[in-house]
């Protein structure tokens, strides 16, 4: 079985530019979780999908950041612009509908000089 | 405060060691799990606990609702056991599915 799938692996951009991030979780999972990770800390909570539809997203800074899942399956984060402190890991997880286990995927590894 | 306390936050042994890795938590969960981090950022789900004491290899993991307290072990530990390991719980506040994580053990094992 195929696990969750991101990309671009690492990027590296100026302050002030956009970009974004692609994940595909694992087929059959209807609840997709996006995750930021500073360095030296645990992941932190940015969205949750249910299906297509926006279970929780009360950590996002909405003023730069925007996420959609428009068909229930693939989601894209989107940074613009991008500040000096979202230099992070960008974790994309999948979960079955309602159960506590979250299978993740490799990270983007955002690097904002 | 963090709701989830992890302690060491950096372990270094010799291989062969055993190795304990401590979490606690301040409020009732509805389960526990221990996480693998590589270098390369992925995480590996390594053990989810709701009770009692999983084994998987060396990995040991034990769990004690009462003092909510859990314990990763890792028996004869190899340098390939390096990473970071973080415990997670889901929180029943924040809806079940939710996980909210501690900072993580560096652990470095030194051949």
């Amino acid at each position: 079985e195929a696990g969750v799938a991101q990309s671009p692996r690492y990027k590296i951009i100026e302050k002030r530019q956009s970009v974004a991030f692609w994940c595909n979780p694992i087929s059959g999972h209807a609840t997709l979780y996006w995750y930021q990770q500073i360095l030296g800390q645990g992941p932190k909570l940015l969205i949750q999908f249910q299906n297509n539809g926006v279970v929780d997203d009360s950590q996002l800074p909405k003023d730069r950041f925007s996420a959609e899942r428009l068909k229930g399956v693939d989601s894209t984060l989107k940074i613009q612009p991008a500040k000096l402190e979202d230099s992070a890991v960008y974790l994309c997880a999948s979960s079955l509908a309602g159960m506590f286990e979250q299978f993740f995927g490799p990270g983007t590894r955002l690097t904002v000089l | 405060k963090n709701e989830v306390e992890q302690s060491p936050q950096n372990l270094t042994a010799q291989e062969g060691e055993f190795i304990t890795i401590n979490c606690s938590y301040s409020v009732g969960i509805s389960a526990l799990h221990w996480l693998q981090q590589h270098p390369g950022g992925g995480i590996v789900s390594l053990f989810m606990l709701s009770s009692g004491k999983k084994k998987h290899g060396r990995l040991i993991a034990t769990i004690n609702i009462q003092e909510k307290h859990s314990s990763l072990h890792i028996t004869a530990s190899h340098p390939r056991d390096s990473a970071v390991y973080i415990c997670a719980v889901n929180l029943p506040n924040f809806g079940n599915e939710k996980l909210t994580f501690g900072t993580g053990t560096r652990l470095t094992i030194i051949p």
